[in-house]
């Protein structure tokens, strides 16, 4: 049961372009997102996160929309570089309480190319 | 300089053997946490520590073990128990903000 879900495996844009990275969730416990960018044989880094209270979260080039009444988030990265190309996470996390606190549950990632 | 570290990099095992990745962070966070991640799926929990001497099942812990006798170190052991065990796996360091979870570089095992 993939409670997180990231339905594009790939995405290609032009350098310049807005990239658009979409993700689903199916567990309405969840109140906490996060994205995280990985390179090949790197562990994850932390990108930008946003509480279920906001709709909106921005740091510079990246920018993060919830929608929680239809459950999708989405990172818009713009303008899109060639060093931002990697496979991106996004990760979800019900923070009051219970058995599995601070565990996160991550999408299967997508991997972004910017071509130059 | 603080930081998560793991090793090995890279590790190859024969069938039937068990073998322990390391995990050692210098953050003083109390969380830690072992995800595997394998092609076209995403990071999965395999066990979590909150403190000191207890931690928990993931989601995936079947064929894994793990302690955690000190705070710095959260050793996982792949037992021959696990019957897929080639992934990527990655170990957590977690801090009070949830913002602050740090992952280490991973290590690769290969089950020849």
């Amino acid at each position: 049961d993939q409670q997180v879900k990231q339905n594009s495996p790939s995405l290609s844009v032009q350098e310049g372009r807005i990239s658009i990275l979409n993700c689903d969730y199916t567990n309405s416990m969840f109140d906490y997102f996060l994205w995280y960018k990985k390179y090949p044989a790197e562990g994850p880094t932390f990108l930008i996160s946003i509480s279920s209270i906001k709709d909106k979260n921005e740091d510079g080039r990246f920018t993060v929309f919830l929608n929680k009444s239809a459950k999708h988030l989405s990172l818009h990265i713009v303008p899109s570089q060639p060093g931002d190309s990697a496979v991106y996470f996004c990760a979800a996390s019900a923070r009051a309480g219970g058995t599995s606190y601070g565990k996160l549950t991550f999408g299967q990632g997508t991997i972004l190319t910017v071509h130059p | 300089d603080g930081g998560i570290t793991q090793s090995p990099k890279y590790l190859f095992r024969k069938e039937g053997q068990n073998v322990t990745l390391s995990c050692e962070q210098n953050l003083n966070h109390d969380a830690m946490y072992w995800y595997r991640q394998d092609p076209g799926q995403g990071l999965r929990l395999i066990y979590y520590s909150q403190i000191v001497n207890d931690f928990q099942k993931g989601d995936i812990a079947e064929g894994y073990s793990v302690s955690r006798e000190k705070k710095e170190s959260f050793p996982l052991t792949v037992t021959s128990a696990q019957k897929n065990p080639t992934a990527f796996y990655l170990c957590v360091s977690r801090g009070p903000s949830y913002n602050e979870q740090f992952f280490g570089p991973g290590t690769r095992l290969t089950v020849l």
